[in-house]
């Protein structure tokens, strides 16, 4: 299994401001996914970072909204810029070891509030 | 790409009974199903999983099965217990570019009623 920890796990946040996500791995993992969970909802993925390239975002996601780095195998961070109330949701890292395996692990996610 | 259904979206038993989760998908190039529980407010955790090479696979009281020619595939716990209510979520999964990009379901919250 893989150990995977965010910083932080819940922040408040005024509007017009701008929070970093840390997501901190036990292990070299190949690939890293960011989620966005709202209340009593389902796993919307953000974006997939991969070390030493820029990250894939999903339909409707885009890089100056929701910027990524992934310096090494084992951290990336996901900023959510200029907040609004409608970015109140609980985002979670996760971490997939890569070719030959498939189980992908979660971290225990980040719960943030807009007002 | 992938569209992956889910129903029912809630489902209450009694403390005993069998519950049955099921999950359609529209990409036959997916080849891989996991399965998470999602307790509140906790992270989604893998309980069980099934490749596309295979049909059924148990463990313990929960099994899942695969019907790769309807593109369906299925949950099932047995004598339900109240820890078992959470929230499960199907995904499959399909390679593509070299990158495994897992596509979930919407849910479903299992209440066991003891």
């Amino acid at each position: 299994s893989a150990v995977i920890s965010q910083k932080p796990s819940r922040d408040i946040c005024q509007r017009g401001t701008s929070l970093t996500i840390q997501c901190q791995v036990d292990s070299q993992v190949t690939m890293m996914f960011w989620y966005r969970q709202q209340p009593g909802q389902s796993l919307t993925l953000i974006a997939t970072a991969n070390q030493g390239s820029e990250a894939t975002y999903e339909s409707g996601f885009v890089i100056d909204k929701f910027p990524i780095s992934r310096p090494n195998l084992t951290f990336s961070t996901l900023t959510v810029s200029n907040m609004s109330p409608e970015d109140s949701s609980i985002y979670l890292c996760s971490v997939d070891r890569g070719a030959g395996t498939d189980t992908q692990y979660f971290g225990p996610g980040t719960r943030l509030t807009v007002l | 790409g992938e569209n992956v259904e889910q129903h029912p979206s809630t489902l209450s038993v009694q403390e005993g009974d069998s519950a049955v989760i099921k999950c359609t998908y529209s990409d036959s190039a997916s080849n891989y199903f996991p399965w998470y529980k999602q307790e509140l407010g906790k992270r989604p955790q893998l309980i069980i999983d099934i490749r596309s090479n295979v049909g059924e696979k148990k463990d313990q009281r929960i099994a899942v099965t695969l019907n790769k020619t309807a593109k369906h595939f299925s949950l099932h716990i047995t004598e339900t217990q109240p820890e078992d209510s959470a929230v499960y979520f199907c995904a499959a999964r399909i390679e593509s570019g070299g990158s495994y990009i897992p596509t979930f379901g919407r849910g479903t919250s299992l209440i066991v009623h003891p």
